[in-house]
């Protein structure tokens, strides 16, 4: 069965720092995987997707994430923080069901950003 | 472009209580789905739809039923609330652009906040 954990349920960074969250996918067969963001009070975003072609994707708001096979990991990474990144993300793999689609969630990662 | 809708944004139910979460989308989108979200859980599916007059179940359907009679509407309803159900819900939706249906992105609602007391 197709699975992702998130490592770290809270990270904090101060503004200007890099941003590193971590995401491990089990799957059997190529991953479809997606980073949304969740600010508060509000629904869930995308910010970045990979499907298939380059594994460094890039995604709105400077944030950016690489695909590595053989680490089963798609990080989620911003060179410099702002306070406007804090929120929760997850990441998600997409799986076929039934007829359709459906994504399998992360646990879900919260970003905390100090001034 | 209002994209997906979702009301009510709040409710309080009394154990036992029956209600409906109306989801709406205007982006002509084939898939729709239900999560709820709790925490440290992410979010996890509740029921399906691929289309009109289809559904299916998730991983969590107990304790609630979906209907799909058109594109654009997904309710779900809550038969008899229980405070196990206290969440938040999200309703999303979908289309293909390729033939694999894996590859298209979800657009999610602002989420209903559901306690059960």
């Amino acid at each position: 069965a197709q699975s992702v954990t998130q490592l770290g349920s809270h990270v904090s960074v101060s503004e200007g720092a890099l941003v590193l969250l971590r995401c491990n996918y089990s799957s059997s067969v190529p991953p479809y995987l997606f980073w949304y963001v969740q600010y508060p009070n509000q629904g869930l975003q995308l910010l970045l997707k990979y499907t298939t072609g380059a594994t460094l994707v890039k995604g709105i708001n400077g944030f950016e994430a690489e695909f590595k096979k053989s680490e089963t990991s798609f990080h989620l990474t911003k060179p410099s923080a702002h306070m406007s990144d804090a929120a929760e993300y997850f990441c998600a793999v997409s799986v076929i069901y039934n007829q359709g689609g459906k994504l399998i969630f992360g646990q879900g990662t919260e970003l905390s950003v100090k001034p | 472009n209002a994209g997906v809708t979702q009301t009510p944004k709040f409710q309080v139910l009394k154990t036992g209580q029956s209600m409906t979460l109306q989801c709406a989308q205007d982006m002509n989108h084939e898939y729709m789905s239900w999560y709820r979200q709790d925490p440290g859980m992410g979010l996890r599916l509740i029921h399906y739809s691929v289309g009109a007059g289809i559904t299916d179940q998730g991983e969590v359907p107990n304790g609630y039923n979906v209907s799909r009679s058109t594109t654009e509407d997904f309710p779900l309803r809550l038969l008899s609330a229980a405070p196990s159900q206290t969440s938040v819900y999200f309703c999303a939706s979908s289309y293909s652009e390729t033939q694999d249906p894996r590859a298209t992105e979800a657009f999610f609602g602002q989420g209903t906040r559901l306690t059960v007391v």
